[in-house]
């Protein structure tokens, strides 16, 4: 069966700290694994990783993906109150994103 | 980037009657739509694939006759959720499949938060 693991499940930080995201998966017919920020509505689309070891970087963002150990991290560096979401991961199946249940970040001022 | 829409983005309604979400590229033809339904504090979870011109395909235990959906454009693709009942009540979001290459991404729309009374 199909599984995809966010980790925490949430944490709270002070502003300018550093957060680490977790999110570890065993789909089958794995494709990619794409990264989304999610506040009051509908997810807004981070990242999307195909190779193994090349990390994306936007702004403070950054992710990585290994496809060996089945694993993907998001790293936000000097948080700000405006990072405050969800994060959800989603590994493409057969053309089909399975959705982690998500790491809610809270930046405290 | 490319843009989705949804409406409407909030519909309440009475318990046996239908409501119709549509969910709209905005500037790309969309082959292939999906709908989810996102409970509180869950996450996403997909109820079927729609494809342009095709019947839906639907997840196991999403009945398919109550969550009709119909691709009929490139560009539009409905749920319509028949004989609506409190437990129906959610946030539903679709998101349209950009075709680049070989690698595929989904954009999604604002989604609609429908409440059942």
């Amino acid at each position: 069966e199909d599984k995809v693991v966010q980790s925490p499940l949430s944490l709270v930080v002070h502003e300018g700290d550093t957060v680490t995201l977790n999110c570890s998966y065993e789909v089958t017919n794995f494709r990619s694994l794409l990264w989304y920020k999610q506040e009051k509505k509908a997810p807004t689309f981070l990242f999307m990783l195909t190779s193994s070891g090349i990390e994306k970087k936007s702004g403070r963002l950054s992710s990585i993906l290994d496809k060996k150990e089945l694993f993907s991290i998001l790293n936000i560096t000097a948080t700000q109150t405006g990072d405050s979401a969800i994060y959800l991961c989603a590994p493409d199946s057969w053309g089909k994103f399975q959705f982690g249940a998500g790491t809610q970040v809270v930046v405290t001022p | 980037g490319a843009v989705v829409s949804q409406h409407p983005s909030w519909v309440i309604c009475k318990s046996g009657t239908s409501v119709k979400i549509e969910c709209r590229s905005l500037d790309f033809q969309a082959t292939t739509m999906f709908w989810y339904r996102q409970f509180p504090k869950q996450s996403l979870m997909l109820m079927a694939t729609s494809n342009e011109g095709s019947k839906a395909t639907y997840e196991q235990g999403v009945e398919k006759d109550k969550f009709l959906i119909n691709h009929a454009s490139l560009t539009l693709s409905t749920l319509t959720v028949t004989s609506a009942h409190p437990e129906d009540s959610s946030f539903y979001i679709c998101s349209a499949r950009v075709p680049t290459s070989a690698i595929y991404e989904q954009y999604f729309g604002p989604g609609t938060r429908l409440t059942v009374t």
